[in-house]
């Protein structure tokens, strides 16, 4: 069985950093571009950012840039989000995903719930 | 930044409706583009990929179409599980992806 599981989440106050992780099972994780997306409450879907295969590329939206690093390990079939200097913009749940639709992401974590507020 | 526009926000129909959703880009995506459902408290599930193919376990009463900046997504007669929110997402670039603002499907 596929599966994604998020991790990390929490209350931070503005300022603050998180790392988030992800662990994923049932599918060839090295093969797969892995994204981060998150949905503040009540809103829609937004992209975070993602990383190639072999971490060699990484891209994140424009709100994020300088601030929140995507990585991954491979041999532990691990994706990680370093998010520092968190605002009470950046509250959301995150959700982990894997892009293995030709760039489309076809499986989901649960999600975890990133709360900035003093 | 390629930006996605869905049409209606909100959407009321019945069950056995045929209903469309539509989602524009602010430039041409060619065909990467996908579908997602999202039911509340539940993470979003891949519904169609590359325009128009069909995840595999999605009923085939859902269909997509289209290509450069317009594209729908067409559920040809509703189910009872169907009402939910549904977005659409280009992915024309590994660089940059991005949403559209979402279709709430709400029963009449």
């Amino acid at each position: 069985e596929v599966q994604l599981v998020e991790s990390g989440g929490g209350l931070v106050q503005p300022g603050g950093s998180l790392r988030l992780s992800c662990v994923a099972s049932g599918f060839t994780f090295s093969s797969y571009w892995m994204s981060w997306v998150r949905q503040a409450p009540g809103k829609g879907l937004e992209w975070v950012a993602n990383i190639k295969q072999d971490g060699s590329e990484k891209y994140y939206v424009d709100s994020v840039k300088g601030r929140f690093t995507i990585s991954r390990d491979n041999a532990e079939n691990s994706l990680f989000l370093q998010m520092n200097s968190l605002r009470a913009e950046d509250t959301a749940v995150y959700y982990c995903t894997g892009d293995g639709r030709l760039g489309a992401s076809d499986c989901w974590g649960q999600g975890t719930q990133v709360t900035v507020s003093s | 930044d390629i930006q996605m526009t869905q049409s209606p926000s909100t959407l009321s129909a019945s069950v056995g409706d045929r209903v469309t959703i539509t989602c524009r880009a602010s430039q041409s995506v060619t065909t990467w583009l996908a579908w997602y459902q999202q039911k509340p408290g539940k993470p979003p599930k891949l519904l169609i990929y590359k325009a128009s193919s069909l995840e595999s376990g999605v009923p085939s009463r859902f269909s997509g179409s289209g290509s450069g900046t317009e594209f729908t997504l067409t559920i040809s007669c509703l189910q009872p599980d169907d009402f939910a929110t549904y977005y659409c997402q280009q992915y024309s670039s590994y660089s940059m992806y991005s949403f559209g603002q979402g279709t709430k499907l709400e029963i009449k």
